[in-house]
């Protein structure tokens, strides 16, 4: 179990550019997770996905911010013509939920900076 | 309105004593309540959890306790150590919170361990 890995780490990007992020959760995890933490916050729910379905998407900040995890493996966090108000830590988490509620475990984050 | 609230943004406490940090919620819908520790550049790290038909869960050092009347809940570490030092997250789950599965999270408490 190698836990929840994100990439890149770090991105660095000019206002207006498109980034994308990538997670890769935990190998036997169905559910998945997107949050955004801005500093002396706490993470921000944005979305999340079981399997490839993607539930609730309504916390997405604005029409700019996508998700997608297309075969139920991998996800990606896409944000368009970014903003400075953009900058902040995407965190993403994965779960196993067979019966009831099991834990989110958390991946180390993308840290976005928008010039 | 902040639906999850953690009031001390810092405490500090000696080593080997109890640690007792605290967190507030104004949804009476939430039904299940975690905690998370994070260290700098790292995402949070699941600690413990409880459900809202429980008062009391304990894991090792550390023990969650729920008082669904007061919407009150704390984390007492004991004793408490070095490794302790970061900031610690409350969390809660429900409807009328961050979705169906997302979470709410508070704004965290620094704890510091001092030898």
């Amino acid at each position: 179990d190698t836990g929840v890995s994100q990439d890149p780490r770090h991105k660095i990007t000019k206002r207006g550019q498109n980034v994308t992020f990538r997670c890769d959760p935990i190998s036997e995890h169905n559910r998945l997770y997107w949050y955004r933490q801005t500093l002396g916050q706490g993470p921000e729910f944005l979305t999340y996905f079981q399997n490839e379905a993607q539930l609730e998407k309504s916390r997405l900040l604005s029409d700019r911010f996508s998700a997608e995890r297309p075969k139920g493996s991998f996800s990606t966090l896409e944000i368009q013509r970014t903003e400075q108000g953009d900058s902040a830590m995407y965190l993403c988490a994965s779960s196993l939920v067979l019966l009831g509620y099991n834990e989110q475990f958390f991946g180390p984050g993308t840290r976005l900076t928008v010039l | 309105d902040q639906q999850v609230k953690q009031n001390s943004p810092s405490l500090s406490v000696q080593e080997g004593r109890i640690s007792i940090l605290n967190c507030d919620y104004t949804n009476s819908m939430f039904d299940y309540f975690l905690w998370y520790k994070k260290y700098p550049a790292e995402g949070p790290t699941f600690l413990i959890s409880i459900s809202s038909i429980k008062d009391k869960n304990e894991d090792g050092r550390f023990t969650v306790f729920l008082n669904k009347s007061a919407k009150h809940l704390s984390l007492h570490i004991v004793p408490s150590q070095p490794g302790d030092s970061a900031v610690y997250f409350c969390a809660a789950r429900g409807v009328g919170g961050g979705g169906a599965d997302g979470l709410t999270f508070g704004k965290g408490t620094h704890l510091i361990i001092q030898p």
